[in-house]
C-alpha cells in the first residue's frame, strides 16, 4: 500500500530534550515536507526538500532541522524543543514537479512539550 | 504573495441538509487548486482537485468549480451524512512546482 508513515503517532517530552519525528514514504517521491498544524492558523510548512541531500525552509524553520540522506526518509528534529513547538506534525510526499496530483499525508505526531 | 482564505468554522449541520464551504484564493501565477479533509485522528486527505479554470473537482458527492473570475473555489454537497463531519481544507498550488498553500481550515460537524 501507498503510504506515508510518521513515528511516533504521540510524544510527551521535557524542555530541551533532543527528539526525532520519522517520516518514511514507500511511493519513490522525490519531494517531501513537514508542516505543523495548529487552531486557527492551519498548516505551515516547516521544512522541504526537492530530492535527496536538497532541503530547504519553509514558512516557520525555527527551533528545526531536518535531513535527506536517502529517498524514502525525512525526519524532523528539535534539537532543544521548547513549549511553543507543542503542536501536531505531519510529513507528505510527491512527485517531483507534480503538485497537481495532491500530497500524500501521514497520520500525523502529536508532540507536547513540557 | 499565494494564499487562501477560507470560511471560518465551526460549521454545523443537520443531516441530509446543503453544505457550502467558501474558499478564494490569490495567486500570482496560474494555480492548481485542491480541497483536502482531515478525519478526527487521522491525516489529510486529498478530496478533490481542479486544475483550470471552469474544471470542476468532483468526489464522494462533493463539488467544487474552479472559477477564476470571482478567484474561487467553494465546497459544496447536497446533502451531507454524519459521516461528513471532518475538517475541510481549501490548499493551492501555483504554475505546478510542489508548495502548497492551505487555508485555516473548516470544521464541520453533522448532527443526526
Amino acid at each position: 500500500e501507498a503510504q506515508v508513515t510518521q513515528n511516533p503517532r504521540y510524544l510527551i517530552t521535557v524542555t530541551g530534550k533532543k527528539l526525532t519525528v520519522t517520516c518514511s514514504q514507500n511511493m519513490n517521491h522525490e519531494y517531501m515536507s513537514w508542516y505543523r498544524q495548529d487552531p486557527g492558523l492551519g498548516l505551515r510548512q516547516i521544512y522541504y526538500s526537492m530530492n535527496v541531500e536538497v532541503t530547504d525552509k519553509g514558512d516557520v524553520p525555527e527551533g528545526y532541522k531536518v535531513s535527506r540522506k536517502e529517498k524514502r526518509n525525512f525526519p524532523l528534529i528539535l534539537e532543544s524543543p521548547s513549549p511553543n513547538q507543542t503542536s501536531l506534525y505531519f510529513c507528505a510526499s510527491n512527485p517531483a514537479g507534480s503538485a497537481s496530483y495532491g500530497y500524500t499525508f501521514g497520520s500525523g505526531t502529536r508532540l507536547t512539550v513540557v | 504573495g499565494d494564499s487562501v482564505t477560507q470560511m471560518e468554522g465551526p460549521v454545523t449541520l443537520s443531516e441530509e441538509a446543503f453544505l457550502t464551504i467558501n474558499c478564494t484564493y490569490t495567486a500570482t501565477g496560474y494555480p492548481s487548486l485542491f480541497w483536502y479533509v482531515q478525519y478526527p485522528g487521522e491525516g489529510l486527505q486529498l478530496l478533490l482537485k481542479a486544475t483550470k479554470a471552469d474544471d470542476k473537482g468532483s468526489n464522494k458527492g462533493f463539488e467544487a468549480t474552479y472559477r477564476k473570475e470571482t478567484t474561487s473555489f467553494h465546497l459544496e454537497k447536497g446533502s451531507v451524512q454524519v459521516s461528513d463531519s471532518a475538517v475541510y481544507f481549501c490548499a493551492l498550488s501555483v504554475d505546478n512546482n510542489n508548495d502548497m498553500r492551505f487555508g485555516a481550515g473548516t470544521r464541520l460537524t453533522v448532527k443526526p
